[in-house]
């Protein structure tokens, strides 16, 4: 079993619409919780960082964290076509090692 | 914020030829930079943790006569292909980060195509 799964789509929703990406886990020993947004051909870009359980809110991006059910989700809000990218998220139990799904590949179509 | 630098973006080079990657941190001082190779639509895959002024530790099944990391300062760390050969074509991404800088920041990756 992986250490983290993430379901690549490809999602596309029109612009506007609120977007919902999700990861399970394994490893219960996991208490950093991180997603990544990826443009092709290019590194990944931090968006959202939580420790442990609960929600984190920036702007149009919502993290929440529900360690009971090993489950983690990112929240986009009146979605952009900008926001076109591969959506990684990632956890670590130490704050060194990470382990990362898939990545989900979101389109936003104007 | 923090910034990491990752040279070159691109390269190709013939088979059996060695290729060098950087990654520097450009404003802040890393204590602790990973490598990772990606892989079309997979996640990326650590291949090894270097500490400035110690050996890098590599994840199980990465060659490290192969793939030769230096950390010799806390702002520029080096990927070194040896003998490259087609199936190391990848994306090749560093991300560093400080004790405290959870989350780490990336660099803008490498992609290596070996003909």
């Amino acid at each position: 079993q992986k250490e983290v799964e993430q379901d690549p789509g490809p999602l596309s929703v029109p612009e506007g619409a609120i977007v919902s990406l999700n990861c399970t886990y394994s490893n219960s020993a996991f208490q950093y919780f991180m997603w990544y947004r990826q443009y092709s051909r290019k590194g990944p870009e931090l968006l959202m960082y939580t420790y442990s359980s609960g929600n984190k809110e920036d702007g149009r991006f919502t993290a929440q964290v529900d360690k009971s059910s090993k489950y983690i989700s990112l929240f986009i809000r009146d979605s952009q076509p900008s926001d076109s990218a591969t959506y990684l998220c990632a956890m670590s139990a130490s704050g060194n090692q990470f382990y990362f799904g898939t990545g989900t590949s979101l389109t936003v179509i104007p | 914020g923090a910034v990491v630098s990752q040279h070159p973006s691109w390269v190709i080079c013939k088979s059996g030829t060695s290729v060098k990657i950087e990654c520097r941190s450009l404003d802040f001082q890393a204590t602790t930079m990973f490598w990772y190779r990606q892989f079309p639509k997979q996640s990326l895959m650590l291949m090894a943790t270097s500490n400035e002024g110690s050996k890098a530790t590599y994840e199980q099944g990465v060659e490290k006569d192969k793939f030769l990391i230096n950390h010799a300062s806390l702002t520029l760390s080096t990927l070194t292909v040896t003998s490259a050969h087609p199936e190391d074509s990848s994306f090749y991404i560093c991300s560093a980060g400080t004790a405290t800088n959870y989350g780490y920041t990336f660099g803008s990756g490498t992609r290596l195509t070996v003909v």
